[in-house]
């Protein structure tokens, strides 16, 4: 149903390494997210986008960047990552319709791993 | 502070039985309710959106309720199937912004076995 795709699936690297993971959208959405998830645990939202040239943080601080200089395209970077950035990275979009009922439409997801 | 609390954190059920999962929320002021599916190792899909003012929604096999009120929501799963097998996130979201702030769950996760 939802054409949101994320690459890669699943990634290991090690510690200090420079990494960005895609998120591409073919759906037209003016709003774009990344959320955290650790096994068990609830998502938790680190940056979002309302359009091209706009991102904002979320709630749970994080260390990576984002950019969204198009609007089918929301990449995230770590610049160096460590261990304790492994966890599940989710993309996911949403149409301008209006404020409440929105929709939202997931990625697979990346898998993280930092050895 | 705004919750969004569930339960069974885990539960296990035969195939073909029904089942009913338990979300109750402290966000407040409220704007609508969501039950999304997961599947191990994918993005959560979405089940429901409930408003204010509807009581129940129904998706094939799934019937959520929301008692507004009382700040509880379930989610009933009819004549479970093996591809049921997930977990289900219960999202609440606010009225505090244009965003709409979403608070998610921990999830429900549920194992059907044949």
């Amino acid at each position: 149903e939802a054409d949101i795709y994320q690459t890669p699936r699943y990634l290991v690297i090690g510690t200090g390494k420079k990494i960005t993971l895609e998120c591409s959208q073919t759906m037209g959405h003016d709003k774009m997210y990344w959320y955290q998830q650790d096994p068990g645990m609830e998502l938790h939202l680190i940056h979002y986008s309302y359009g091209v040239n706009s991102t904002e943080k979320g709630d749970l601080s994080s260390e990576s960047t984002v950019s969204r200089i198009r609007t089918e395209h929301f990449p995230l970077t770590l610049e160096s990552a460590r261990p304790s950035h492994t966890s599940q990275y989710l993309c996911a979009s949403s149409p301008s319709l209006g404020v409440s009922n929105e929709k939202l439409f997931f990625g697979s997801g990346t898998q993280l791993s930092v050895l | 502070k705004n919750q969004v609390e569930q339960s069974p954190q885990s539960l296990i059920i035969l195939e073909g039985k029904n089942c009913t999962l338990q979300c109750n929320y402290t966000v407040s002021p409220f704007s609508n309710l969501r039950w999304y599916k997961q599947d191990t190792g994918r993005g959560p899909v979405s089940l429901t959106i409930m408003t204010f003012s509807e009581n129940t929604k129904s998706n094939g096999r799934y019937t959520a309720t929301l008692d507004a009120d009382t700040k509880q929501s379930s989610l009933h799963i009819t004549a479970s199937q093996l591809s049921d097998s997930a977990s289900y996130i219960c999202v609440v979201s606010d009225r505090g912004s244009t965003l709409g702030r979403l608070y998610f769950g921990r999830g429900t996760q549920l194992t059907v076995w044949p």
